[in-house]
């Protein structure tokens, strides 16, 4: 089946910096990449949906001069959490839909912010 | 969005089927039914999706109402493995959504030994 991988899988970063992290999908071409949070004991929240060579569309409320996404290629998308705050750690899953409608998910970004 | 309601939590004892059901009154022509689901700790899981028609894979079952406005997950034979949140959720498969998912709360499950 098709394989959606993140790196890192844990980061811990100091407040004010920035952290970026990967999502590939290993054995398909992915056409749209999505990226969501999940707060604890809560539901995944969608935060920008991007296509391959475009700029990334992002849900209302979610600040897209925080929450950079690059989609470069047809297998990576990374999303970059600029100057960082301890409300920013959550954990952070992206999914990757190939030319068809499915949809694969990565394994998920575990992000403290100290 | 169209949205589903699910209960919140469910138990079941291993080995017993287990039905997991979804309403989705405003559920729309172009809406397919998607069941995810979440271990601790992991990425969403595919479980299976459905139009109309009920649909059977290695995983589980999907009965789907005759108006569409609920359906059912079926797990045959629950295992320890099968303890998750269990997500339904209605995708707009015309395309113009980019086919992306919303998820509401999903229904925990536990399964007993």
């Amino acid at each position: 089946g098709a394989v959606v991988s993140q790196h890192p899988s844990r980061v811990i970063c100091k407040s004010g910096t920035s952290v970026k992290i990967e999502c590939r999908s290993l054995d398909f071409q992915a056409t749209t990449m999505f990226w969501y949070r999940q707060f604890p004991k809560q539901s995944l929240m969608l935060m920008a949906t991007s296509n391959e060579g475009s700029k990334a569309t992002y849900e209302q409320g979610v600040e897209k001069d925080k929450f950079l996404i690059n989609h470069a290629s047809l297998t990576l998308s990374t999303l970059t959490v600029t100057s960082a705050h301890p409300e920013d750690s959550s954990f952070y899953i992206c999914s990757a839909r190939d030319f068809g409608a499915e949809q694969y998910f990565g394994p998920g970004t575990r992000l403290t912010v100290t | 969005d169209a949205k589903t309601t699910q209960p919140n939590s469910m138990e079941s004892n291993e080995e017993e089927p287990v039905h997991l059901p979804c309403n989705h009154s405003t559920i729309s022509g172009t809406d397919y039914i998607h069941w995810y689901r979440q271990l601790p700790s992991q990425g969403p899981e595919y479980v299976i999706h459905g139009l109309t028609s009920n649909v059977n894979n290695r995983m589980a079952s999907l009965a789907i109402a005759e108006d569409r406005k609920s359906s059912t997950l079926i797990l045959h034979r629950a295992t320890l493995r099968d303890a998750a949140v269990y997500y339904c959720i209605l995708r707009d498969d015309s395309g113009g959504s980019n086919y992306k998912l919303t998820f509401g709360k999903g229904t925990l499950l536990t399964v007993n030994p």
